[in-house]
């Protein structure tokens, strides 16, 4: 079955660090950018971040440069996202998403359905 | 990076249709053909409508279409239908290995 899971969300205070991931199946994993992508609660849908096939194009939202990371490791399907320096503003919904192709380009084609971080003392 | 800007609402009546604009800048919407459209229901995860400017993934209906003008992008509904109730949002290639996501638009089926 073709799908994205994520996992390592949770209630953090703001500050501090933490570490999302995301696990692939069902598809070729590194032929495909992939994307974070979130959503604070009743709000609408905000890019965080996309990593090339093989690392080497990274884009960050201007929101989260400096303090987020994108990475992957192909051999393990997976992808992560390490986030320091946490703000009230970070709550949200964190989708980890496919692309299209090998580049940070194109459309999303496949969604996880989202872990939850909520920043708060 | 701005985000792209979509009205905060659009309604019809079953069977009408409606039209949702998505407008940037020529170093987004403009500058590339690289505009999708992504459909939202409440608790679920974002579904692909339109790829790459007008067209159409297998199994979205052909009521559904887009189109681009200059630096505006829209997402037409025709034959509007209670299920097509949801958020929509658009989403472009902004460059230098950025992307940007419209503010989303809620289309109300009266």
């Amino acid at each position: 079955e073709v799908q994205l899971v994520e996992s390592g969300g949770g209630l953090v205070q703001p500050g501090r660090s933490l570490r999302l991931s995301c696990e692939a199946s069902g598809f070729t994993f590194d032929d495909y950018v992939m994307h974070w992508v979130r959503q604070a609660p009743g709000k609408g849908l905000e890019w965080v971040s996309s990593i090339s096939w093989n690392s080497d194009y990274i884009g960050y939202a201007d929101s989260v440069r400096g303090r987020f990371t994108i990475s992957r490791d192909n051999t393990k399907n997976s992808l992560y996202l390490q986030m320091n320096s946490l703000r009230a503003e970070d709550t949200a919904l964190f989708y980890c998403a496919k692309g299209d192709r090998s580049v940070p380009m194109g459309y999303i084609d496949l969604w996880g359905r989202g872990t939850l971080v909520s920043v708060s003392s | 990076q701005s985000a792209l800007t979509q009205p905060r609402s659009v309604s019809g009546s079953p069977g009408q249709s409606v039209i949702i604009s998505c407008t940037g800048t020529s170093s987004d919407v403009g500058g590339y053909n690289y505009v999708s459209w992504y459909q939202q229901h409440p608790g679920k995860a974002p579904k692909l409508m339109i790829y790459d400017v007008s067209k159409r993934p297998s199994g979205v209906p052909n009521r559904f279409s887009g189109s681009k003008s200059g630096n505006t992008a829209s997402l037409a509904i025709s034959g509007l239908q209670a299920e097509d109730e949801a958020d929509y949002y658009c989403f472009s290639y902004a460059g230098s290995y950025a992307m940007s996501f419209g503010g989303g638009t809620k289309v109300t089926v009266l």
